[in-house]
């Protein structure tokens, strides 16, 4: 089982550019949660999506979208990237049915310029 | 609002010591609460995780306290090791979400050979 990976590891990008970032769940998971984490904080939860809808959403401006595909694997996007953008974008997956917890990824380091 | 914080933002002890790390959560809605370790460059890692109908849970060689009365949350990590140097993350996921984690800033342990 490889777990929850994503695409790219690193990534840079200009300044009012677009950026998708990708995530595949762990095997037998049907949750997907995307996370910013800035340096020296902690994760701050931007959206969850299930069955191929967001569920939930974060406090997060709707530059950031997501989507989810019948495989469960999910996509960010940001639009009109700002240098605040720059972080580590995390994605978890879970299983709804579990209430057990979530596993991450190893991240996506974007760098906007 | 929803929070949850650390009392310590980094603590530093030696090799073979015993490490504390202390948590404060602010939802007295929250059932479960999930410690993570997160090394440099990578992703959360589960450690360990508690319900709210308990007050302690072991695992190999680290151990989580639950005090809902103060609304705290300890890990404890026996014979520290170089290896355990991370950043630990206390996380909260609400009754009324679905696998949402609230997670904390984050607590630095540094382990000293």
């Amino acid at each position: 089982d490889a777990g929850v990976t994503q695409s790219p590891t690193h990534l840079i990008k200009t300044r009012g550019q677009q950026v998708t970032l990708r995530c595949s769940p762990k095997s037998g998971h049907d949750t997907v949660s995307w996370y910013q984490q800035a340096l020296g904080q902690g994760p701050q939860f931007i959206f969850q999506y299930y069955e191929e809808e967001e569920r939930q959403r974060g406090n997060f401006p709707d530059r950031f979208s997501g989507h989810q595909f019948p495989n469960y694997s999910s996509e960010l996007n940001v639009n009109a990237l700002l240098l605040g953008d720059s972080a580590l974008y995390l994605c978890a997956s879970s299983w709804t049915g579990g209430r057990t917890e979530a596993f991450f990824g190893q991240g996506t380091r974007l760098t906007v310029v | 609002g929803e929070s949850v914080g650390l009392h310590l933002p980094t603590l530093s002890v030696q090799e073979g010591d015993n490490s504390i790390i202390n948590c404060a959560y602010s939802n007295s809605a929250s059932d479960y609460f999930i410690w993570y370790k997160q090394e440099s460059g990578k992703g959360p890692q589960f450690i360990i995780d508690i319900r709210s109908n308990m007050d302690k849970r072991q695992g190999q060689r680290v151990t989580v306290l639950l005090n809902k009365t103060v609304k705290h949350l300890s890990l404890q990590i026996a014979a520290t090791q170089p290896g355990d140097s991370a950043v630990y993350l206390c996380a909260e996921m609400l009754k009324t979400s679905y696998d949402k984690v609230i997670f904390g800033p984050g607590t630095s342990l540094s382990v000293i050979p």
